[in-house]
């Protein structure tokens, strides 16, 4: 089975860094997502990790570290627009047929 | 537009009563997959589809059925609905081959109230 760990919420400034981590462990492992739901809204893809590393774009980095089962999603320069909840989700084992298991999102709050 | 579809976006019924979400994408993606929702659980995956006519169950199945007749379509069925079904669905797709296969599109999502 898979099992992620994220922390519910996080509170930052306009204009500062934002560290949120993920951890997982997984009975097997094929690439750790990160996604964006601002509130009523639908999921929107941000990054897949497959390999150790960091990985940006633009102001979000994605980093993943496959032997200590941990990811961080790094936000930059935060933006009040980037008030959302921030989902961690890992890929199992299946090939193309994965199911994806999600973590419950770090609600993050950006204040002025 | 690419975009993945929801109908209805709202929906308060009683228990028992039939009803069907539909779902459709105009990406030609190969895999659909429905999802629900809720406070501190998370996404939750009920069933997926490969294909047309190759559907499977996710972690969340019961309750719930799905058919694959077309590609484009993937519409999620509750038979007999209840209470706990009461959510926040989504709807997704993303392709299979030929290309990043790994980003799924959600559908804006479908808030049920079950009563």
């Amino acid at each position: 089975g898979q099992n992620i760990d994220q922390p519910t919420e996080m509170t930052a400034t306009e204009g500062a860094i934002v560290q949120i981590n993920c951890t997982y462990q997984t009975s097997g492992f094929n690439g750790l997502f990160w996604y964006q739901q601002h509130a009523g809204e639908a999921p929107t893809f941000l990054s897949y990790n497959v390999l150790d590393g960091l990985e940006e774009k633009g102001r979000f980095s994605s980093f993943l570290s496959r032997s200590k089962g941990y990811s961080y999603l790094l936000l930059k320069e935060l933006q009040m627009k980037d008030s959302a909840s921030y989902l961690c989700a890992v890929r199992g084992p299946g090939g193309g047929s994965y199911i994806p298991t999600f973590g419950r999102g770090t609600s993050l709050i950006v204040h002025p | 537009e690419a975009q993945v579809t929801q109908n209805p976006r709202y929906l308060i019924t009683v228990t028992g009563k039939k009803l069907t979400v539909t779902c459709s994408q105009n990406m030609n993606h190969e895999y659909m997959s429905w999802y629900r929702q809720d406070p501190g659980l998370g996404l939750r995956q009920i069933y997926y589809s490969m294909n047309v006519e190759v559907t499977d169950k996710g972690d969340v199945p019961e309750g719930y059925k799905v058919s694959r007749k077309e590609k484009r379509n993937f519409p999620l069925i509750l038979e007999s609905p209840s209470p706990n079904q009461t959510s926040l669905y989504f709807c997704a797709s993303r392709r299979t081959s030929g290309g990043p296969y790994y980003e799924q599109y959600f559908g804006p999502g479908t808030r049920l109230t079950v009563t």
